[in-house]
């Protein structure tokens, strides 16, 4: 199984809402990423996971809450956004962090706050 | 930090015509990626060059890295209205102990049947 998965696909949501995007990988992958990327830009980091454990943070705001259950799950809480959060959010894997790996895309969720 | 800089950012072609997207990094890389996104979907990895001078061809994709591992560039023969999407160009930037990938711009390429 070489697939990230992601739920939902889509969401639509107020700014007091409080809501988590889910993504899944069965790779063994170590490492775990949240990208976001608005439309005609590239994506950009947000956090990374390494074995489990926040490894990076792009200063992410705290509205933007990361979650490693456990090495396969990694989760995105969602709290206050504001409308200029709306955008694709990606995960991603990787076998590790060593600078040499591929990472595989999920289809992303694409939310949109109200 | 890491800059990695990718030209042209658009690039419109007639079905059959080559096309070739440009990137250059601020720092030498120790590897570089490319990955393909097409409309509406996520970015697919494409490839990976490490070495010096390094060529690599998958079928009508040339990708090129350059001597001093600063530069890369990637080259469609023929293309094709399959080929349609944004190309980005990622080279590994150091975050503490672990490494982040910093993308290029991208190339959106288009295709006129």
């Amino acid at each position: 199984d070489t697939e990230v998965t992601q739920t939902p696909k889509h969401l639509v949501m107020g700014m007091t809402n409080k809501k988590s995007l889910k993504c899944e990988q069965h790779m063994g992958h170590r490492a775990m990423y949240w990208y976001k990327q608005k439309a005609k830009k590239p994506p950009e980091l947000m956090f990374v996971y390494s074995y489990e454990k926040l490894s990076i943070n792009e200063s992410v705001p705290s509205r933007f809450s990361p979650e490693c259950p456990n090495s396969s799950l990694l989760n995105l809480h969602l709290h206050a956004l504001q409308p200029e959060d709306s955008a694709l959010y990606l995960c991603a894997s990787s076998p590790g962090t060593s600078g040499y790996n591929e990472q595989f895309f999920g289809p992303g969720t694409r939310l949109t706050v109200l | 930090g890491q800059q990695v800089m990718q030209i042209p950012q658009y690039q419109h072609v007639q079905e059959g015509e080559d096309f070739t997207t440009y990137c250059n990094s601020s720092t030498t890389l120790s590897n570089i990626q490319w990955y393909k996104q097409r409309p509406g979907g996520h970015p697919v990895f494409l490839i990976q060059l490490v070495k010096s001078g390094e060529v690599k061809k998958q079928k009508r994709l040339t990708f090129q890295f350059g001597e001093a591992k600063k530069n890369s560039s990637l080259h469609i023969t023929a293309t094709q209205t399959t080929d349609v999407g944004t190309y980005f160009c990622a080279g590994p930037e150091l975050e503490g102990s672990n490494y982040k990938l910093t993308f290029g711009k991208g190339t959106l390429l288009t295709v006129n049947p």
